[in-house]
C-alpha cells in the first residue's frame, strides 16, 4: 500500500544535540512538507518542498534544516538552535496542481528534549 | 490577516446524538477547504475537499457544507468510532500553503 512512513514514533535527546526525523513516501508525489503540532494550536509548516533538490522554509524554520535529495525522501534535522524542540511532528506529500490538493500524513514522531 | 478558527474547541455527544462542527475563515481569494480526522498519536487523515460556496461532500455519517465564510462538519447518528480531533485547513490565493485550524475534539459517549 502507498503511504508516508515517519521514523521513529518516538524520540529522546538531551539539550544541545542535533537530531534527524526520518520521512519516506511512496505515493509519487512531487511536495512533501514538515509540520509541527502542539497542544491547543493548529499545525504550523516547518518546510517544504516541491521539487527534488529544492525547499523553501515555511512559518516556523529557525533552528530547523531540510533535505531533498531524493523524491520519496524528506529529512528534518531538529537542530540545537531550536529553543522549544519538543512537539509532535509531522511528515506530508501531495500532488500538485491547479486545483488545491489534500495532504496525505505519515503517523508522526513524538521528540521529547529534556 | 488569514485566519481559520474552529468551534468548539471540544464536544461531548452520546452515541446517536446528531451534532455540527464549525470551521469559520477569513482569507482572500479560497482555493480550498480541508476537513481531516486525526486520532491521538496518529496524522491527520484526509476527509473532504470543498471548493466553492454551496457545495456538500458526504462520507457515512459525516457531511461536509461551505458558504462564503464558514464550513460545517455534520455528524449524524455518531458511534463512539467517530470520536477523534477534526481539523478544518483552508488554502488560498496564489500560496499553496495551509492555514490551520487548532481542532475541535469529539467525545462519543456509548
Amino acid at each position: 500500500d502507498g503511504g508516508i512512513t515517519q521514523s521513529p514514533k518516538y524520540l529522546f535527546r538531551k539539550e544541545g544535540q542535533n537530531v534527524t526525523l526520518s520521512c519516506e513516501q511512496n505515493l509519487n508525489h512531487d511536495a512533501m512538507y514538515w509540520y509541527r503540532q502542539d497542544p491547543g494550536q493548529g499545525l504550523r509548516l516547518i518546510y517544504y518542498s516541491q521539487i527534488v533538490n529544492d525547499f523553501q522554509k515555511g512559518d516556523i524554520a529557525e533552528g530547523y534544516s531540510v533535505s531533498r535529495e531524493k523524491k520519496e525522501s524528506f529529512p528534518l534535522t531538529v537542530t540545537s538552535a531550536q529553543k522549544n524542540p519538543t512537539a509532535f511532528y509531522l511528515c506530508a506529500s501531495s500532488m500538485l496542481g491547479g486545483l488545491a490538493s489534500p495532504l496525505h500524513f505519515g503517523n508522526g514522531t513524538r521528540l521529547t528534549v529534556t | 490577516e488569514d485566519q481559520v478558527t474552529q468551534s468548539p474547541e471540544a464536544l461531548r455527544l452520546q452515541e446517536g446524538e446528531s451534532s455540527s462542527l464549525n470551521c469559520s475563515y477569513t482569507v482572500s481569494g479560497l482555493r480550498g477547504l480541508f476537513w481531516y480526522r486525526q486520532d491521538p498519536g496518529k496524522g491527520p487523515e484526509f476527509l473532504f475537499t470543498l471548493y466553492s460556496a454551496g457545495e456538500e461532500k458526504e462520507k457515512e455519517r459525516l457531511k461536509a457544507t461551505l458558504t462564503k465564510k464558514e464550513s460545517f462538519l455534520h455528524i449524524t447518528a455518531p458511534k463512539p468510532e467517530d470520536s477523534a480531533t477534526y481539523l478544518c485547513a483552508v488554502q488560498a490565493g496564489s500560496n499553496y500553503q495551509l492555514i490551520w485550524g487548532a481542532g475541535t475534539k469529539l467525545i462519543i459517549k456509548p
